[in-house]
């Protein structure tokens, strides 16, 4: 059974750029949720993805904005880049059983630099 | 506004004694709780859940304590080894919202050996 991947592990990018980081969910999972982790401060939630539609979404920005593909991989898009996205974004994996809260398999993240 | 506090950056602790991480949440609809582990390099791995019909729950050497009226977690290690260095995150929720998991900041355990 293949775990959480995710792809690049490192990217510098400036700001204004636009960036995509991609997420291979585990087998058999058909929900993701991304998150933002800054340095020094817990993982903070992005959004969530059900069978390719949003499914929840915290207190970020519409420049943040993901797709989740009919395998269940999934991409998060940030546009207009800012110094203030640097960060470890993690992406996270579960198999989704409506009403119950199931826990989340992580992915190593993929760490953004923003200059 | 934190709604999840882990008021410990750090912990130190010996090996073979009993590490003790703390949790403070402000929101009283969370209703499940979870502990992650997290290695340099690594994504957050899932150590321990409980719900808030509990009080506790144990597995092996891991327990979770949870006080609603105190809006207080704990963990607790016994015994502690060095491979539980890393740093914890405690994690709150609200079932029947989807997986929004709300995390504290972590806590960085040590042990010594």
């Amino acid at each position: 059974e293949t775990g959480v991947t995710q792809s690049p592990t490192h990217l510098i990018k400036t700001r204004g750029q636009q960036v995509t980081l991609r997420c291979s969910s585990q087998s058999g999972h058909n929900t993701v949720s991304w998150y933002q982790q800054a340095l020094g401060q817990g993982p903070q939630f992005i959004f969530q993805y059900y069978r390719e539609e949003e499914n929840g979404r915290g207190n970020f920005p519409p420049r943040f904005s993901g797709l989740q593909f009919p395998n269940y991989s999934s991409e998060l898009n940030v546009n207009a880049l800012e110094l203030d996205d640097s960060a470890l974004y993690l992406c996270a994996s579960s198999p989704f059983a409506s009403g119950v809260t199931d826990t989340q398999y992580f992915g190593p993240g993929t760490r953004l630099t923003v200059l | 506004d934190q709604q999840v506090k882990q008021n410990s950056p750090s912990l130190s602790v010996q090996e073979g004694r009993i590490s003790i991480l703390n949790c403070d949440y402000t929101n009283s609809m969370f209703d499940y709780f979870l502990w992650y582990k997290k290695y340099p390099a690594e994504g957050p791995t899932f150590l321990i859940s409980i719900s808030s019909i509990k009080d506790k729950n144990e597995d092996g050497r891991f327990t979770v304590f949870l006080n609603k009226s105190a809006k207080h977690l704990s963990l607790h290690i016994v015994p502690s080894q060095p491979g539980d260095s890393a740093v914890y995150f405690c994690a709150a929720s609200v079932r029947n919202y989807g997986q929004n998991f709300v995390f504290g900041p972590g806590t960085r355990l040590s042990v010594l050996p």
